[in-house]
Formats: C-alpha cells, sequence, structure tokens
C-alpha cells in the first residue's frame, strides 16, 4: 500500500521568510510520481508539480523549489521569500502507474499543510 | 477551454437522504475519478469511472456509487446519508493513459445535518 506523511499540520511565518514543506512517502513499486497541490480557501486543488520516480533532480520554479530524494522517500518543498498570497493549504501526492485496471491511476494524498504567511 | 466543472457548488442534506453530484470533464479527457475530502484531512479516492465502468474503488461503502456517461461526464450518488459523510467531494479527469496528469474540479461541499 501507498501512504503519503505530512509532519508538519500546520506552519505560521512572517512575510519574506522561507518556509520548506516536508513530504514523506511510502511505496514498495518502483514507478511512481509525486505531486504537489495548493488549495486555497476556494477548495479547488491547484496542481504545482509532478515528478517521476526516475527523475531526482531538483526543480526550481520562480520562488518555488522541490527537492526529490529516493534514499530517504522524501519530497520536499520550500518556497522563498514568502508571500501573503502563499497562504493556502499545500498537499503532498502519491500515484503508483500501472495498478489501474484500464482508466488511470488514483491518487494517495498527504493530510496536507496549512500554511498561513503574515504580512 | 473549459476545465473540471462540478455542481452543484454546496448541497445542504438531512440523515437519511440521498444525494447526486455532478462532473464534466476536461474537454478531451475520457477518465473521471471522485475524491471525498473531510474536513482538515488530504483527499481519499473514493472510485473512478473509465468507458462507463468503474475501474477502481477506494475503501468506501456500497452507499457511494457512481455513474459515467458516454459524453464522459459523471455523478456521484450517496444513498442513506450520515453526518459523517460531510464533506468536500471532489472530481478529478484525465486521459487514460496520462493518469498521472489530473485536474480537479473546484468541488461540491456536501453538508449533512
Amino acid at each position: 500500500a501507498q501512504k503519503v506523511t505530512q509532519a508538519q499540520t500546520e506552519i505560521s511565518v512572517v512575510e519574506k521568510e522561507d518556509v520548506t514543506l516536508d513530504c514523506v512517502y511510502e511505496t514498495r513499486d518502483t514507478t511512481y510520481y509525486l505531486f504537489w497541490y495548493k488549495q486555497p480557501p476556494s477548495g479547488e486543488l491547484v496542481f504545482l508539480i509532478r515528478r517521476n520516480s526516475f527523475d531526482e533532480q531538483n526543480e526550481i520554479s520562480g520562488r518555488y523549489s522541490w527537492n526529490f530524494q529516493k534514499s530517504t522517500s522524501s519530497f520536499n518543498f520550500t518556497i522563498t521569500a514568502s508571500q501573503v498570497v502563499d497562504s493556502a493549504v499545500y498537499f503532498c501526492a502519491l500515484t503508483v502507474v500501472g495498478r489501474s485496471q484500464g482508466g488511470s491511476e488514483k491518487l494517495v494524498f498527504g493530510k496536507g499543510t496549512k500554511l498561513t504567511v503574515n504580512p | 477551454d473549459a476545465g473540471v466543472t462540478q455542481s452543484p457548488t454546496h448541497l445542504i442534506k438531512t440523515r437519511g437522504q440521498q444525494v447526486t453530484l455532478r462532473c464534466s470533464p476536461k474537454s478531451g479527457h475520457d477518465t473521471v475519478s471522485w475524491y471525498q475530502q473531510a474536513l482538515g484531512q488530504g483527499p481519499q479516492f473514493i472510485f473512478q469511472y473509465y468507458e462507463e465502468e468503474e475501474r477502481q474503488r477506494g475503501n468506501f461503502p456500497d452507499r457511494f456509487s457512481g455513474h459515467q456517461f458516454p459524453n464522459y461526464s459523471s455523478e456521484l450518488n450517496v444513498n442513506a446519508l450520515l453526518l459523517g459523510d460531510s464533506a468536500l467531494y471532489l472530481c478529478a479527469s484525465s486521459l487514460v493513459g496520462l493518469g498521472y496528469e489530473q485536474y480537479f474540479g473546484p468541488g461540491t461541499r456536501l453538508t449533512v445535518t
């Protein structure tokens, strides 16, 4: 079975601080995808990044960066110079390739980390 | 290009009643997945429809059922509602073979009183 753990329930920072959201995953499969989603108060899940299990290169997109380490089964997310608009709940998720019987693979989510950025 | 749409936005029902939620997938997508997100929790997979058949199912009772229509839209039905069914219900669509690219709708907030 797959499992995603986000140990940080809530984080509060002051604007312009850097913040890292932790994600640890469990799977016995060798081919999988990891994701980060942002959920603002409106409720819609906003896709941020997808990383497959064979690509351990870190990625940077503007103020966002992701650190994928298979050795520790972690996929951490860092926001540099946080802004008030970054306040949201962030979810890490995992999907295993090839498990579906037709159709697509299901996502397994962590419980989320609520980030509050104060002005 | 329309994204995933869901209706209604909000719904209030009484225990024991039945409810139907609707989802239209993103244009070009053929697979619809449903997730339940209780307050303060991450989304939990309910089931998935492809080619009008249920392909995968999460750990949810038979009170939760669904349907997919020829135009790929989908319905989620919940019978004999319980207070614990109160949650945000999210629909995600994808294209078979590209299941790692799932697009989510805005959700339906169901409150059971």
